[in-house]
């Protein structure tokens, strides 16, 4: 079973700070989820990444395959960016993914 | 944007009684799967279905739960004999492919066991 850490667990900045939230997973993966959880419960898919970078707007997302390591960067923060992001990985050879505890962040303007 | 839907959004249920989730995938995705979020935990996954059966499930879903796509559109999770531990915001997502493709979910359900 694959194990994922994220950190940190809660982060509150000021407007226009540039974020970074991290997610380290324990076994080989094909692919990783970024998703972001609204104060209301919805759930939204930001990324999936095998390799390399993304880009979408003001976020990006990085995973390094061999650190089994992946980060997501927010620039120039904004309070409607507040929530709680989530990464989340297969098991290895099957459909389950293994989600992580959420990072939960605040943006004051 | 075509999107996943659920109903009901809420759902009250006394403890022992059935309850049946439903959710509309997206019409093209051929892939689903249902998630569990417990109130102030991490997201859980139940099962994953394709071609009309059951790919893979987790430890949580038991005998007590059922999944069925009962026609060409909706995807329903069924709870056959309610615990108060089922008390939970239960999520349907689809994808195109399987797990290596973005997963769209639905805006989840709540089921409060009483």
């Amino acid at each position: 079973k694959n194990e994922v850490e994220q950190s940190p667990q809660n982060l509150t900045a000021q407007e226009g700070e540039f974020i970074t939230i991290n997610c380290s997973y324990s076994v080989g993966i094909s692919a990783l989820h970024w998703l972001q959880q609204h104060p209301g419960g919805g759930i939204v898919s930001l990324f999936m990444l095998s390799s390399g970078k993304k880009k979408h707007g003001r976020l990006i997302a990085t995973i390094n395959i061999q650190e089994k390591h992946s980060s997501l960067h927010i620039t120039a923060s904004h309070p409607r960016d507040s929530a709680v992001y989530i990464c989340a990985v297969p098991n290895f050879g099957n459909e389950k993914l293994t989600f992580g505890t959420g990072t939960r962040l605040t943006i004051i303007p | 944007e075509p999107e996943v839907t659920q109903t009901p959004s809420h759902q009250v249920t006394q403890m022992g009684q059935e309850v049946i989730l439903r959710c509309v995938p997206i019409s093209n995705h051929l892939y689903f799967y249902w998630y569990r979020q417990i109130l102030g935990q991490k997201v859980e996954f139940l099962v994953s279905f394709y071609n009309n059966e059951i790919s893979e499930k987790s430890e949580i879903f038991d005998d007590q739960f059922s999944v069925e796509r009962p026609d060409g559109s909706n995807f329903t999770l069924k709870i056959r004999s309610t615990k108060l531990e089922d008390s939970a915001m239960y999520f349907c997502a689809s994808s195109v492919i399987q797990n290596t493709d973005t997963q769209y979910f639905g805006p989840g359900t709540r089921l409060t066991v009483l």
